[in-house]
C-alpha cells in the first residue's frame, strides 16, 4: 500500500494563502469522496482540520478550506498564520475497508 | 469530553507479541468505528487498522495484515490491538482514533489519544 504523495515542505509569509497537494490514485482519492485532512504540532495528537474534501468540524477556521480535483484533493490555508506552522497529513478510503495516509508536508511561516 | 487512553505498550523482542489497548469514555462507544494509527518516531502517519461499531467489518493495512488483529469490548468501552510477529520496523507511537461514524467507509478522526509507544528491539 503505497502512501498518498504530498510535498515534503511548502512555505509562506503570514497573510499568504498556501495550497498543500495530495495526490493518488482512482483507487482511493479519486474514487472516492472520503479524504481528511490533519494539523500536527509537534510532539501533539494529530488535529482533524478537514473531512469528506471540503468539511470544516465546527471550531476549525475558516481560513482552511479542502478541494479535490481528479486523483488530487488540495488543502489551502488562507491568512497564513504563525500558528499555522506544522505538519500536515491528508488520508483517503481505499477500496476494501483500508485507509492510507499521505507523505505529510511540513508548514513553514517564515 | 471525549477521552482516549492507551495502554500497553514497551520494549518487546522481535517475533514476540504485545496487546495494547485504548480505553474509552466521554461519548457512546458502541455507536462508533475507531481506528489504529502508528507514528514511527520523526516518520509520519500510518494507518494500521479500523474496526465497525459492531466488528462486522474489519480492515487492515498490507504492512500488518496476517501478524496484528484489532477487536473492541463495547461492555467494557475498550479497543485492543493484538500484535503477533512483531519486527523492528513495527516500532512507533500507537494512536487509538474515533471515528466520526459508525461505519469503516467514511471514517474520519474526530478524536485521537496520545498514544502508547512500542519498541521492538532485541
Amino acid at each position: 500500500q503505497s502512501a498518498l504523495t504530498q510535498p515534503a515542505s511548502v512555505s509562506g509569509s503570514p497573510g499568504q494563502s498556501i495550497t498543500i497537494s495530495c495526490t493518488g490514485t482512482s483507487s482511493d482519492v479519486g474514487g472516492y469522496n472520503y479524504v481528511s485532512w490533519y494539523q500536527q504540532h509537534p510532539d501533539k495528537a494529530p488535529k482533524l482540520m478537514i473531512y469528506d474534501v471540503t468539511n470544516r468540524p465546527s471550531g476549525v477556521s475558516n481560513r482552511f478550506s479542502g478541494s479535490k480535483s481528479g486523483n488530487t484533493a488540495s488543502l489551502t490555508i488562507s491568512g497564513l498564520q504563525a500558528e499555522d506552522e506544522a505538519d500536515y497529513y491528508c488520508t483517503s478510503y481505499r477500496t476494501s475497508s483500508t485507509y492510507v495516509f499521505g507523505t505529510g508536508t511540513k508548514v513553514t511561516v517564515l | 469530553e471525549v477521552q482516549l487512553v492507551e495502554s500497553g505498550g514497551g520494549l518487546v523482542q522481535p517475533g514476540r507479541s504485545l496487546r495494547i489497548s485504548c480505553t474509552a469514555s466521554g461519548f457512546i462507544f458502541d455507536d462508533y468505528a475507531m481506528h489504529w494509527v502508528r507514528q514511527a518516531p520523526g516518520k509520519g502517519l500510518e494507518w494500521v487498522s479500523g474496526i465497525s461499531w459492531n466488528t462486522g467489518t474489519i480492515g487492515y493495512a498490507d504492512s500488518v495484515k496476517g501478524r496484528f488483529t484489532i477487536s473492541r469490548e463495547n461492555a467494557k468501552n475498550s479497543l485492543y490491538l493484538q500484535m503477533n510477529s512483531l519486527r523492528p520496523e513495527d516500532t512507533a507511537l500507537y494512536y487509538c482514533a474515533k471515528a466520526a461514524n459508525y461505519m469503516l467507509r467514511d471514517s474520519y478522526y474526530d478524536s485521537w489519544g496520545q498514544g502508547t509507544l512500542v519498541t521492538v528491539s532485541s
